[in-house]
C-alpha cells in the first residue's frame, strides 16, 4: 500500500538559510499534518490543513509557514534557521480528518 | 487537551500478553483515547483508539474503564518488534484533529 512520502529524507543547512520540506500525502487522503521531534523529545504538533486550508495550528515558529497544494501535497518552509531547528520533521496524513493518522518516514533537518 | 500519565518504562518477554496503562481523570465526554506508537528512527505508527467500549483490532485490544478515566492497551502476545514507545493521547473530535503528544512509555521486549 502507499505511504505517506517526505522529500528530502536528509537536510544540512546552515544558520540563517532557508529550507524547504515536502510531504506527499497518501492518495485520497485530505488532510496533511506536520510535527516536529527534537532529539530525545516526544513529536511536537506545528501545524494541518484539511483541504487545502488551515486546520490546525500548534506550536510553529512565525519563522515557519506550510501550505497545502491543490494536489494535496503539503510543503513546510522554513526560514532564518536556527541551530534549535535540527530534529526529525514528520509529516502524517489521513482522510477526512480521521482518527487514524499515517506517517512518513521523516525529514532529518541539521542545522549547523 | 486533558493530559495522560503513563509510566516511564515497562519490560516484557517474548510471546507474553503486555499491559499498558494509562490514566487520563480529566477526560471530557467529547475525548477519544488515541494509541500510537513510535519504533526506533521510525515515525509514529498508529494503533487503536476508542471512545467509550473496548475494542480490538489486528495489532492490539484497547480497555476502557467504565467512567473513562483511564485505559489499558493490550498486546497479546510481544514481539521484538514490539519495542517502542507507546503513546496515549486523548483527542477532542470536536476541537481539532492535532495529536498532541506527552511522554509515553517505552516498552522493552526480551527474547
Amino acid at each position: 500500500a502507499a505511504g505517506v512520502i517526505q522529500s528530502p529524507r536528509h537536510l544540512i543547512k546552515e544558520k540563517r538559510e532557508t529550507a524547504t520540506l515536502k510531504c506527499y500525502p497518501i492518495p485520497r487522503h485530505d488532510t496533511v499534518y506536520w510535527y516536529q521531534q527534537g532529539p530525545g523529545q516526544d513529536p511536537q504538533f506545528l501545524i494541518s490543513f484539511y483541504e487545502k486550508m488551515q486546520s490546525d495550528k500548534g506550536s510553529i515558529p512565525d519563522r515557519f509557514s506550510a501550505q497545502q497544494f491543490s494536489d494535496y501535497h503539503s510543503e513546510l518552509n522554513m526560514s532564518s534557521l536556527e541551530l534549535g531547528d535540527s530534529a526529525l520533521y514528520f509529516c502524517a496524513s489521513s482522510s477526512d480528518r480521521g482518527h487514524e493518522q499515517y506517517f512518513g518516514p521523516g525529514t532529518r533537518l541539521t542545522v549547523t | 487537551d486533558a493530559k495522560t500519565t503513563q509510566p516511564n518504562s515497562m519490560e516484557s518477554n517474548e510471546e507474553e500478553p503486555v499491559h499498558l496503562p494509562c490514566n487520563h481523570s480529566t477526560i471530557s465526554g467529547t475525548d477519544y483515547i488515541h494509541w500510537y506508537r513510535q519504533l526506533p528512527s521510525q515515525g509514529p505508527e498508529y494503533v487503536i483508539h476508542g471512545l467509550t467500549s473496548n475494542v480490538n483490532n489486528r495489532m492490539a485490544s484497547l480497555a476502557i474503564a467504565e467512567d473513562r478515566k483511564s485505559s489499558t492497551l493490550i498486546l497479546h502476545r510481544a514481539t521484538l518488534r514490539d519495542a517502542a514507545v507507546y503513546y496515549c493521547i486523548l483527542r477532542d473530535s470536536q476541537a481539532g484533529t492535532a495529536l498532541i503528544f506527552g511522554k509515553g512509555t517505552t516498552l522493552s521486549v526480551s527474547s
